[in-house]
């Protein structure tokens, strides 16, 4: 079946503009997580959402990130006024939701490599 | 706050020989991954450790858990080259998401 999809592959943009990054989960997971993985910074943890819940924002680097979920399944990243610290890969990832062994495994997106000049 | 820490970071290694992973956290974690990502690829799952004592093999990797000692390790037997990647140990998840080690970064030569 179809993976975790995310769009768009690559991305390049002027500092200062703002960017959506998209990903659209496996069907029938209802848990949805970003990630940014950078060579200084590793991978991070940024935001969960799990179905329609409003997500704890704390993990997002700073207010100019943003993400919404509409209808439990598809998300956006939004990151606005972009810097050139910004420039990572964001991954994408969702399961079944927290509980058993099976739900608990993350699947991962191909990632949206981000670069800000 | 969970802290993850793998070693050792490279790992550079001949065909046909065992190495070791190591992966220690710092508070407790009900549950401990590992990941495998090969370049410009996405993150691929390996094994889920649940328990103390907890031991999954596949193929040439096996992957064990320690709560006492909050260890896990990735033990690679009689390396191929096709194993050369980077490979990720995590522990945590649900609201909190994942929190990876910094990776090591295994090359298999011939």
């Amino acid at each position: 079946g179809a993976g975790v999809s995310q769009s768009p592959s690559n991305k390049v943009t002027e500092k200062g503009k703002d960017v959506e990054l998209r990903c659209d989960p496996i069907s029938g997971h209802t848990a949805l997580y970003w990630y940014r993985q950078s060579l200084g910074q590793g991978l991070e943890f940024l935001i969960y959402f799990q179905g329609n819940s409003a997500p704890d924002k704390s993990g997002l680097p700073s207010d100019r990130f943003s993400a919404e979920r509409t209808g439990g399944s598809v998300s956006t990243l939004t990151i606005q006024r972009t810097q050139q610290e910004d420039s990572a890969v964001y991954l994408c990832a969702s399961s079944l939701g927290w509980g058993s062994i099976a739900k608990n495994i993350q699947y991962f997106g191909a990632g949206t490599r981000l670069s800000v000049l | 706050e969970l802290k993850v820490e793998q070693n050792p970071l490279f790992l550079s290694m001949q065909e046909g020989k065992n190495y070791t992973i190591y992966c220690n956290y710092s508070t407790t974690s009900d549950r401990l991954y590992w990941y495998r990502q090969d370049p410009g690829k996405s993150l691929e799952s390996l094994f889920v450790l649940l328990s103390n004592g907890a031991v999954k093999q596949e193929g040439r990797l096996m992957a064990s858990l320690d709560t006492k000692a909050r260890l896990s390790t990735l033990h690679i037997t009689a390396a191929v080259h096709d194993l050369s990647a980077t490979y990720f140990c995590a522990g945590g998840g649900g609201a909190d998401g994942l929190t990876f080690g910094k990776g090591t970064h295994l090359i298999i030569q011939p």
